[in-house]
């Protein structure tokens, strides 16, 4: 399992788009990257998962470079209600375990 | 709606006293998992399961048995619970099949004190 660094907290505004930059240095040829959602008191929600270039659903969009050694959760426009801890995770499909890292806790302020 | 039903959300119970957390899903998953979150010691994973009738240790299983005979359920038992397992627990699911994406589902929840 790669292990992943992210930034362990960010502020932002609301109306602004957020990117939360994850690197992963050690990824693997097999491995995807991602990032979950999580509240307080809640269990994680999967956002967006992908391999390489970008990614875009109706939450948010995930780039990766050509090197795969980082990838970057976007958010645009975000709104009190994105106040969260995100978590990048980087593992093969067919991991047996998971490790959550420290995340990162973003703070939308008003 | 897919989902990982767990029960109770809530539990406070005394020190030895055997108890269940029941953790069910409805999306046919292969793997299923259990995690404990502590403040400033994130997510932990317990136990895990591959499939029906195969189960495996995580990185905190001490204190703490699991069983997956059947595909959609997977309880986690804490045979003489004790004070440092009070925490918020957490179980999960993923496709193993080759389909859809690889992301895990998790369930709301359940908060357990021990006094």
């Amino acid at each position: 399992l790669a292990k992943t660094t992210q930034p362990i907290s960010m502020d932002s505004y609301e109306g602004q788009e957020v990117n939360i930059t994850c690197s992963h240095n050690n990824i693997a040829t097999n491995d995807y990257i991602t990032w979950y959602q999580q509240f307080p008191s809640q269990g994680p929600r999967f956002i967006i998962q992908g391999y390489k270039t970008k990614v875009t659903n109706e939450v948010a969009s995930l780039f990766i470079p050509a090197d795969r050694k980082s990838s970057t959760l976007s958010l645009p426009r975000v709104s009190l209600s994105d106040t969260a801890v995100y978590y990048c995770l980087v593992g093969e499909p067919r991991d047996d375990k998971i490790i959550f890292g420290k995340g990162t806790r973003l703070h939308i302020l008003p | 709606e897919a989902q990982v039903t767990q029960n109770p959300r809530y539990l406070i119970t005394v020190t030895g006293k055997k108890l269940t957390v029941t953790c069910s899903q409805n999306m046919n998953h292969e793997y299923m998992s259990w995690y404990r979150q502590d403040p400033g010691l994130g997510l932990r994973q317990i136990y895990y399961s591959m499939n029906v009738e195969v189960t495996d240790k995580g990185d905190v299983p001490e204190g703490y048995k699991v069983s997956r005979k059947e595909k959609r359920n997977f309880p986690l038992i804490l045979e003489s619970p004790s004070p440092n397992q009070t925490s918020l627990y957490f179980c999960a699911s993923s496709s193993r099949s080759g389909q859809g994406n690889y992301g895990y589902t998790f369930g709301s929840g359940t908060r357990l004190t021990v006094v």
